[in-house]
């Protein structure tokens, strides 16, 4: 079974820490996607990247195709970076329209 | 600028009742997907529509049907509901082989009694 695996599952941090969130998977994939949910909240895409790196704002993502393994970093965080992390990725060939969750890092940064 | 709109937010159902859940997405996406969120399960794919006409079951499918009503709009139906299938439902769309985000409507909480 195809897995994407997360770590760590919690997190606590200090406001103004760097954070890191790991991610990793089994089989080659088409895209890697980050997203993030708030407490009783919906569902909001963060990044979609397929190799590199992508920056948006103090959020960073990062792929390495060949370790097949993501990070999400969030530079000088704050109480509002609080949220589920969710990595999901699209796996090449067939079923590829489907998307494949990791079971999420709960992040909670203290002022 | 609405992106995918899903309804109800919440429900509250006896068992064995019936219930449609409502999704709409202005996007023009081909892609929509049905996925139950569980406590320490993470989310799991009910049933997706890769494209209008076409309907598939995911890892979950039991007890529920979908319909594809046009390219817009997909729906989730419980005939009999279960307190099983007490969950958080997310309708989602993208175009994924173009390369597109994945995008969420706020959820439904269903709660089964």
């Amino acid at each position: 079974k195809n897995e994407v695996e997360q770590s760590p599952q919690n997190l606590t941090a200090q406001e103004g820490e760097f954070i890191t969130i790991n991610c990793s998977y089994s089989v080659g994939i088409s895209a890697l996607h980050w997203l993030q949910q708030h407490p009783g909240g919906g569902i909001v895409s963060l990044f979609m990247l397929s190799s590199g790196k992508k920056k948006h704002g103090r959020l960073i993502a990062t792929i390495n195709i060949q370790e097949k393994h993501s990070s999400l970093h969030i530079t000088a965080s704050h109480p509002r970076d609080s949220a589920v992390y969710i990595c999901a990725v699209t796996y090449s060939g067939a079923g590829s329209y489907q998307l494949t969750f990791g079971k999420g890092t709960k992040l909670s940064v203290i002022p | 600028n609405a992106g995918v709109t899903q309804t109800p937010k919440f429900q509250v159902l006896k068992t064995g009742q019936s219930m449609t859940l409502q999704c709409a997405q202005d996007m023009n996406h081909n892609s929509m997907y049905w996925y139950r969120q569980d406590p320490g399960m993470g989310l799991r794919l009910i049933y997706y529509s890769a494209s209008e006409g076409t309907t598939d079951k995911g890892e979950v499918p039991n007890g529920y049907n979908v319909s594809r009503l046009n390219k817009r709009e997909f729906s989730l139906r419980l005939e009999s509901a279960a307190p099983s299938q007490t969950s958080v439902y997310f309708c989602a769309s993208s175009e994924v082989f173009r390369g597109t985000e994945a995008f969420f409507g706020q959820g439904t909480r269903l709660t089964v009694v």
